[in-house]
């Protein structure tokens, strides 16, 4: 069974500063792994995806992942963060069963950026 | 183009109450799932509707129940409310093509509040 999980619940740092956001899977079967940013009352936008080819995947507003199949991992970082990237952070793999696709999500990780 | 559009934005109603939840995908799209987020935690899956048709559910009870629309909208409706069921409802729009590439983007939510 496919399951994600965020290895930070919080994740605080101050402006200008790298972070990285962790993200490990479990899947059997063809992987593809997305992040998603939730503002403060807001839905989910999809900041990118891992659906094939290059490991290293370029997302909006300066965030990338690297999907590592040995590590079963897709970690999230970003050089330089700013104050409007507070926000929750979700990792999500698609489950793909008897013809529809579904994402499963992890708890989230909660990124709080400090001047 | 226009999101994923969902109303209305909040909504509260007592225990045994039923609630219509309502979501517009983006143009093109012929697919909608919906999402339960309750306070904390990632989102859950409920449905996933293609072609007027029911794909996949996940582990709700009956009292969820959903539709799609010949235009591709979708209603949710929630009969005999619970506490629990308080949460944010996340409507996700996508292609349809039925693989596990199918990305969702998801629309700003409807906060439903169960007193």
């Amino acid at each position: 069974a496919q399951s994600v999980t965020q290895l930070d619940s919080q994740v605080p740092v101050f402006e200008e500063a790298p972070v990285e956001l962790r993200c490990n899977y479990s899947s059997s079967v063809s992987v593809y792994l997305f992040w998603y940013v939730q503002y403060p009352n807001q839905g989910l936008q999809l900041l990118l995806k891992y659906l094939s080819g290059s490991t290293l995947v370029k997302g909006i507003n300066g965030f990338e992942a690297e999907f590592n199949k040995s590590q079963t991992s897709f970690h999230l970082r970003k050089p330089s963060v700013h104050i409007s990237d507070t926000a929750e952070y979700f990792c999500a793999v698609t489950l793909f069963s008897g013809g529809y696709n579904k994402l499963i999500f992890g708890a989230g990780t909660r990124l709080a950026v400090h001047p | 183009d226009a999101g994923v559009t969902q109303s209305p934005t909040h909504l509260i109603k007592t225990r045994g109450q039923q609630v219509t939840l309502r979501c517009s995908p983006i143009s093109g799209h012929k697919s909608v799932s919906w999402y339960q987020q309750v306070l904390g935690q990632g989102p859950q899956f409920i449905f996933q509707y293609y072609e007027k048709e029911e794909r996949g559910r996940g582990n709700f009870p009956d009292r969820f129940s959903a539709r799609q629309f010949p235009n591709y909208s979708s209603e949710l409706n929630v009969n005999a409310l619970l506490l629990g069921d308080s949460a944010l409802y996340l409507c996700a729009s996508s292609l349809g093509q039925g693989a596990g590439t199918d990305t969702q983007y998801f629309g700003p939510g409807t906060r439903l509040t169960v007193l």
